[in-house]
């Protein structure tokens, strides 16, 4: 049972590049979600999603684009990546019935020069 | 605005020492709460959480916290800390729907021989 998968663990980009941060869960849970963070800052949602075909914005959106095609994927994209955007993403899965209680991927770290 | 704040972001201690780090939150109405511990190199992990019921929880590892509802509190406490406990922890907090997390800063243990 590999649980929530994320791809790849490092990436170094420049400014202004674009790219994908892959999630990928095998327990059939309804909600995902990206968090990024911060150094005294704990985690921040990002963006989340309920279900397939629905996403929403969490705390800090700008700058990132989600979308859910399956239960199973919820990729991350930075679609013109900034020095402020180096961070620790992590992506978190769970049950709709689980009042709050998630899983969460290992995390990829991500330095934009 | 929905907060939860950690009291100490650095802790140092020996081990056999007692451990508490102080969690607070910010809520208008119901919510549940948790500890989660990340471990260098690892994910976050869930130590306990608090639904409903009897405020004190246990969890893993032999911690355990009491959930104040007066105060607003959920500290985190563990009466004899060893060396593999050094690791980054963090209180979060969750209410409404979608399972949405608020995290604390958190704090990191280093637990020394």
């Amino acid at each position: 049972n590999a649980g929530v998968t994320q791809t790849p663990k490092f990436q170094v980009l420049k400014t202004g590049q674009s790219m994908t941060l892959q999630c990928a869960q095998d327990m059939n849970h309804e909600y995902m979600s990206w968090y990024r963070q911060d150094p005294g800052m704990g985690l921040r949602l990002i963006h989340y999603s309920v279900g397939a075909g629905i996403t929403d914005q969490g705390e800090v959106p700008n700058g990132y684009n989600v979308s859910r095609s399956t239960t199973e994927d919820f990729p991350l994209r930075l679609l013109s990546a900034a020095p402020s955007q180096t961070s620790v993403y992590f992506c978190a899965s769970s049950y709709a019935s689980s009042e709050g209680e998630a899983f969460f991927g290992q995390g990829t770290r991500l330095t934009v020069v | 605005a929905q907060s939860v704040s950690q009291h100490n972001h650095h802790v140092i201690l020996s081990e056999a020492a007692s451990l508490e780090l102080g969690c607070n939150y910010s809520y208008g109405g119901t919510v549940n709460l948790f500890w989660y511990v990340q471990y260098p190199g690892q994910h976050l992990q869930l130590l306990l959480k608090y639904f409903s019921g009897d405020p004190l929880v246990k969890g893993i590892k032999g911690f355990e916290a009491e959930f104040i509802k007066s105060k607003f509190s959920f500290n985190l406490r563990k009466p004899s800390v060893q060396w593999s406990d050094t690791a980054e922890y963090f209180c979060a907090a969750c209410s409404g729907g979608y399972n949405k997390l608020i995290f604390g800063a958190g704090t990191r243990l280093a637990v020394h021989p």
